[in-house]
């Protein structure tokens, strides 16, 4: 199957600084990308999906202030969580999409805001 | 909220049974996906069923699709020990580019 990495892996910052996540589609062009939260032992819940070239379209009480991302082009998207507080820490997972339904899910980031 | 319900949250069984992990949704959808995602992992993707199919088998899982009961089954035969992971299902959320998760299935297989 199409692999999709992540950027770090695990991150570990201090409360009020930006940490900014990478999501690479490494062997095929993902025309649409998609950031998830999962908390411990939970299931993921779509942050929101971006387009190459266009502004993210964020879920339903995602703050689209403190969660930025930016798709630039077709194998990359980041998403920057700004003025992090420990409260955020989660895991973030980055998935990418082709053309067809399957979504190819890139193994997470973990985040501790201390 | 959209998401899915799976059932069971957990369950542990022996190496060699099978498994079977349900999951209920709520709208109508174009597909039902299932994924498995070991502890602290990233997702892998399984199987893919479409609305108009009822089963589909790849190796040892089986997946069973009943729209008119908006309900899907996840079936691992001769489990292994290596099968031990968290697995959800994921609609399309009514013919969007969104997938909308299930819970999840916690599956222990002991050796």
């Amino acid at each position: 199957g199409a692999v999709v990495s992540q950027h770090p892996s695990r991150v570990i910052c201090k409360s009020g600084t930006s940490v900014k996540i990478e999501c690479r589609s490494l062997d095929f062009q993902a025309t649409t990308m998609f950031w998830y939260r999962q908390f411990p032992k939970q299931s993921l819940m779509l942050m929101a999906t971006s387009n190459e070239g266009s502004k993210a379209t964020y879920e339903q009480g995602v703050e689209k202030d403190k969660f930025l991302i930016n798709h630039a082009s077709l194998t990359l998207s980041t998403l920057t969580v700004t003025s992090a507080h420990p409260e955020d820490s989660s895991f973030y997972i980055c998935s990418a999409r082709e053309l067809a339904e399957t979504q190819y899910f890139g193994p997470g980031t973990r985040l501790l805001v201390l | 909220s959209q998401q899915g319900e799976e059932d069971p949250q957990a369950l542990s069984i022996q190496e060699g049974e099978n498994a079977t992990m349900n999951c209920s949704y709520k709208t109508s959808i174009n597909n039902l996906q299932w994924y498995r995602q070991n502890s602290g992992r990233g997702l892998v993707h399984l199987i893919l069923i479409r609305s108009n199919e009822r089963e589909k088998h790849s190796g040892r899982l089986r997946v069973t699709l009943d729209t008119s009961k908006k309900s899907s089954s996840l079936l691992i035969t001769a489990s292994r020990a290596a099968d031990t992971a968290s697995y959800f299902c994921a609609t399309d959320a009514g013919y969007t580019d969104k997938l909308i998760f299930g819970t999840g299935t916690r599956l222990q297989v002991f050796p």
